[in-house]
């Protein structure tokens, strides 16, 4: 089964400590994105990276870092600079250059205690 | 700036009757624009899409409408069922230009029994 897997569902972490996010595509697809999602708002862009080993900034990347050293993973971690990392975190991917075609994953729950 | 709008946070209809979500846009350069349908606590699922070089494109019970003098888009689902309620973002493109997909805020659909 092809896919995207978020884990864990649901994470709690406590103010000022770190905490990254896992997500991993098995689709061969070489664009992923992370999103963040807040009651009552759309999905905003936090990073998105094209290719392995590149990524740029979205819309609210302050406060998160990524990676991508394989096709298959774009872990974001939440750094404790991000003053409100409580939220719904998605991550989708595409193929290249179809990026109004993206599969979401089933997301990560993030609370900061 | 919020370049996509659905001023509809919430919808209510009874099984069987249309339901008409709404979105708008500001930046005339968009020119493919989805919709997506959201079950708590999942990533979004893709549901419809349409060109600017098209005003209508239908699938099923769902249908989009595209009014690009009004910078304007609606679906319709018919009839609606109980399993349609969800939230609905609608999403849009500058296929030409960005690599980031813009999202509404989401309208919640509820279909009563």
């Amino acid at each position: 089964d092809g896919g995207i897997t978020q884990s864990p569902k649901y994470l709690f972490r406590k103010e000022g400590q770190n905490v990254t996010l896992s997500c991993e595509q098995n689709l061969n697809h070489d664009a992923m994105y992370w999103y963040r999602q807040d009651p009552g708002q759309g999905l905003r862009l936090i990073y998105y990276s094209q290719i392995v080993n590149d990524f740029q900034k979205g819309d609210i990347a302050e406060g998160y870092s990524v990676s991508r050293e394989k096709k298959e993973s774009f872990p974001l971690t939440v750094t404790s600079a991000q003053k409100n990392p409580t939220a719904f975190y998605l991550c989708a991917s595409s193929i290249a250059g179809e990026t109004d075609t993206q599969y979401f994953g089933p997301g990560t729950r993030l609370t900061v205690l | 700036d919020q370049q996509v709008k659905q001023n509809s946070p919430s919808l209510s209809v009874q099984e069987g009757r249309i339901s008409i979500l709404n979105c708008d846009y500001t930046n005339s350069m968009f020119d493919y624009f989805l919709w997506y349908k959201k079950y708590p606590a999942e990533g979004p699922t893709f549901l419809i899409s349409i060109s600017s070089i098209k005003d209508k494109n239908e699938d099923g019970r769902f249908t989009v409408f595209l009014n690009k003098s009004a910078k304007h888009l609606s679906l319709h689902i018919v009839p609606s069922q109980p399993g349609d309620s969800a939230v609905y973002f609608c999403a849009a493109i500058s296929r030409a230009g960005s690599e980031k997909l813009v999202f509404g805020k989401g309208t919640k659909l509820t279909v009563n029994p």
